[in-house]
């Protein structure tokens, strides 16, 4: 089965800082990549997805990730953090085509300091 | 829309009782899927459900059992609760095959088992 590790498990950065979570994980065949967001007191939002074409993807909010297949990795970027992004975040990994088992990373909290 | 709903938020077991967590969605979703979240673990797939009436085992079933009697329902049980149950449970749902379209999650219910 496929797995995910997030390198990162807790990350804090200054406003306006440049922000790139990392994401591996292990599964040969075909995938489609996610990162979510869970902000205090909520529930897990979707942040971007990939599937196919364009690997370098762009979500919501300023935030891309880059899929390098070589590397198994699907890292988070965003060029200028702000405050409002404090939250944590999570890598997923679904196996291509009908499998419905999305296993998600450990997380990684982000703090943004004022 | 509600989206995905959970209940209840909040939960106390003793050690040994039995519990049932609802959720509900109103998206007309075929797809369903209990995660559990714990600290430093990300989320992890109980159980899911691919249509009404079929359940099918995640990777972390045991101690639990669905039912999915409804299209916009979609239960975990608790049979007989152990502390390490202890957990926030997040149910999902989504509406293409093989999770192309990411997830929607409910708000989550907390579990203490004492």
């Amino acid at each position: 089965a496929q797995s995910v590790s997030q390198h990162n498990h807790h990350v804090i950065l200054s406003e306006a800082a440049s922000l790139e979570l990392g994401c591996n994980y292990s599964y040969g065949g075909t995938v489609n990549l996610f990162w979510y967001v869970q902000y205090p007191g909520q529930h897990l939002q979707l942040l971007l997805k990939y599937f196919s074409g364009d690997p370098l993807v762009k979500g919501i909010k300023g935030f891309e990730a880059e899929f390098i297949k070589s590397k198994f990795s699907f890292n988070l970027r965003k060029p200028s953090v702000q405050w409002s992004d404090t939250a944590e975040y999570f890598c997923a990994v679904n196996a291509g085509g009908n499998n419905n088992d999305m296993r998600f990373g450990a997380g990684t909290r982000l703090t943004v300091k004022p | 829309n509600a989206g995905v709903t959970q209940t209840p938020k909040f939960r106390v077991l003793k050690t040994g009782q039995s519990m049932t967590l609802l959720c509900a969605q109103d998206m007309n979703h075929e797809y369903m899927y209990w995660y559990r979240q714990d600290p430093g673990m990300g989320l992890r797939l109980i159980h899911y459900s691919v249509g009404e009436g079929t359940t099918a085992k995640g990777e972390v079933p045991d101690g639990y059992n669905v039912s999915r009697l409804k299209k916009q329902n979609f239960l975990l049980g608790l049979e007989s609760a152990a502390p390490s149950q202890t957990s926030v449970y997040f149910c999902a749902s989504s509406g293409i095959p093989g999770l192309l379209g990411a997830l929607h999650f409910g708000n989550g219910t907390r579990l203490t088992v004492t």
